[in-house]
């Protein structure tokens, strides 16, 4: 069973503001949603946590509902460089944690 | 501060020959964490080690193993490559195992193709 689901792919133009919502029905109590960002035949790379409501940093927010059974990513103004996949996990990051990326959403930004 | 470093960045094998992956942790960190990642795939976490010791472990047979350094850098062993063990391997450390904190630092990773 997997643990998030996500759109496969996602259009958008420079400028724009695009939101990925990522569903996770069976998130536990003591998870935590991460999502990262993977440019091609790099590593990816962590933008943004959060356990409940909104978090904001200087790239992106997060916005999780109050049941937590999903949440957006929020990328403000995007640019060609956001052109990305971007992955969504759910997990405690304690001992027991094991991280579960999934296929990601492959998100391309037109000029 | 150091990033995650990793070698090589790419590598040849054959069949039923072994490799050895390396990584180097960013300072301060004492988790390292492996991942396999195929063509159009999400990464796939292998296993992690933590302070020396293996502290979890993904879907992946005994041929994959590990190691990991006093000084928190770690390697994968690949023994006996198969075909499908052509892959971006990437190595991930992170400042500790806490509830909580599941941010963690990737490498460029390490292309293997094995023919």
């Amino acid at each position: 069973l997997a643990k998030t689901t996500q759109p496969i792919s996602m259009d958008s133009y420079e400028g724009q503001e695009v939101n990925i919502t990522c569903s996770h029905n069976n998130i536990a109590t003591n998870d935590y949603i991460t999502w990262y960002q993977q440019f091609p035949s790099q590593g990816p790379r962590f933008i943004i946590q959060g356990y409940k409501t909104k978090v904001t940093n200087e790239v992106a927010s997060l916005f999780i509902p109050a049941d937590r059974k999903s949440s957006t990513l929020s990328l403000p103004r995007v640019s060609l460089s956001d052109t990305a996949v971007y992955y969504c996990l759910v997990g405690d990051g304690g001992g027991s944690y094991i991280p579960t990326f999934g296929r990601g959403t492959s998100l391309i930004v037109h000029p | 501060e150091t990033g995650v470093t990793q070698s090589p960045t790419h590598l040849i094998k054959t069949r039923g020959q072994q490799v050895t992956l390396r990584c180097s942790s960013q300072s301060g960190h004492n988790t390292v964490s492996w991942y396999q990642q195929a063509l159009g795939q999400g990464p796939q976490f292998i296993f992690q080690y933590y302070r020396e010791e293996e502290n979890g472990r993904g879907n992946f047979p005994p041929r994959f193993s590990g190691l990991q350094f006093p000084n928190y850098s770690s390697e994968l062993n690949v023994n006996a490559l198969e075909l499908d063990d052509s892959a971006l391997y990437l190595c991930a450390s992170s400042l500790s195992i806490a509830e909580g904190n599941n941010e963690q630092f990737f490498g460029p990773g390490t292309r293997l193709t094995v023919l």
